[in-house]
Order: C-alpha cells, then structure tokens, then sequence
C-alpha cells in the first residue's frame, strides 16, 4: 500500500515567486492537513481539507492557501515568498474523523 | 485556541532503562492525543494514540496515559534501545477540528548503549 506521496521533495525559490506543492494521500483517504515545520517553530497546522472542503485554517497569512481534489490529492500554494517561509512542508492523510494520520516525507522549501 | 505544552525538551537515558515524556492541553474539549516519533530527515510516524474516553493504552514497549481531570498526557517507553533515538511529539486535537493537531515542541530522546 502505497504512503502519502509530497512533491517535489525540494524547491529552492526566489523571494517574491510563488511555489505550489502537491500531496497524494493514502487511497482511500479523504482528509489531507498540511504543517509547517521549522526548528523554532516547531510543527504548524496550515490547514485541512475533506472532500474537497476547506474544514480547518491555521493562523497564516493569505498568502498560504490550499485546494484538494475530487480525487482527495491536495496542493497548497505561497505566494510571494518571504525568507521566513522556508521550511519543511509537511501533508498528512487520515480516513476521516475518528482515524490517525499519516504523514508524508515532506516538502524542503528554501527560500532564498 | 488548544495550547499544548511538553516537557523535556531533551531527554538522555541509558538503554534499557525507561523514558517518560509529559504533555499539558489546555482545552478541554480537545478528545485526541496521537504521539509521533521522527527521525532525522524523515517523517513524523504516528506510534500510538489515545481517545478521551480511554485513560491508558499499551503497545508493546510503548504506553500512553491520559488524565481529563489535569489535563496531562504521557508516553512511556520501556527497556529503551538506540533505535528509540528520536524527536518525539505529542499532540492534541478535537472532534470538531480533527485534522487540525496542535503539536508540542518536542522531545529530543538519546539512548546511549
């Protein structure tokens, strides 16, 4: 059984360009939430979808926004990068309430 | 909104020995509590979770206790071995927002042989 799949695994980015990244989860899954991971922050929930819903936003700013798929596959996109949004980009993928996640290896963006 | 708390921030036992690592919530209304474990360069795993409705899970080496009144959880590892060498993080979460974790900051665990 296939694990969640991040694409790409690194992206070097320019400040002010916009980057777009891309989870598949676990078939059969259908809630997909994406973190931030950095060693000062530590892990962030951005946000989390089910059945192509937005269900839940963390506290960033606009420029972080997120879709999912009717075949549950999410991306999330930044716009305008900042040096501060390099980090680990993480998905994690869950059946439903009730269910565990299951992270993916992650997306390391460098934002130089 | 949920604020989850751990501690140590670091955590050094010799193997064989136990390791014992504390986590405070601060809503009450949060009703899951998974821990994951990452190595370096990988992913987080999730190695168990408990519900709100269950005070104490086993699984195998590893246990997890949960105390609604204090609002405190914890992970115990037993007979540690150098392959329990990781970053261990628990979290919280509730029925309305499942998906949405908020994590603690994370234990660095070091078994020395």
């Amino acid at each position: 059984k296939a694990g969640v799949t991040q694409t790409p695994r690194y992206l070097i980015k320019t400040r002010g360009q916009q980057v777009t990244l891309s989870c598949s989860p676990i078939s059969g899954h259908r809630s997909v939430s994406w973190y931030q991971q950095t060693p000062g922050q530590g892990l962030q929930f951005l946000f989390e979808y089910f059945s192509e819903t937005q269900r839940n936003k963390g506290n960033f700013p606009g420029r972080f926004s997120g879709r999912q798929f009717s075949n549950s596959r999410s991306e999330m996109n930044v716009s305008t990068l900042e040096l501060g949004d390099s980090a680990l980009y993480l998905c994690a993928s869950s059946k439903g309430t009730g269910a565990g996640y299951t992270f993916g290896s992650g997306t390391r963006l460098t934002v130089v | 909104g949920e604020n989850v708390e751990q501690h140590p921030s670091t955590l050094s036992v010799q193997e064989g020995d136990s390791a014992v690592i504390k986590c405070t919530y601060s809503d009450s209304a949060s009703n899951y509590f998974p821990w994951y474990k990452q190595e370096l360069g990988k992913r987080p795993q999730l190695i168990i979770d408990i519900r709100s409705n269950v005070g104490e899970k086993k699984d195998q080496r590893i246990a997890v206790t949960l105390n609604k009144t204090a609002k405190h959880f914890s992970l115990h590892i037993t007979e540690t071995q150098p392959e329990d060498s990781a970053v261990y993080f628990c979290a919280a979460s509730m029925a309305d927002s499942w998906g949405k974790f908020q994590f603690g900051a994370g234990t660095q665990v070091v078994v020395t042989p």
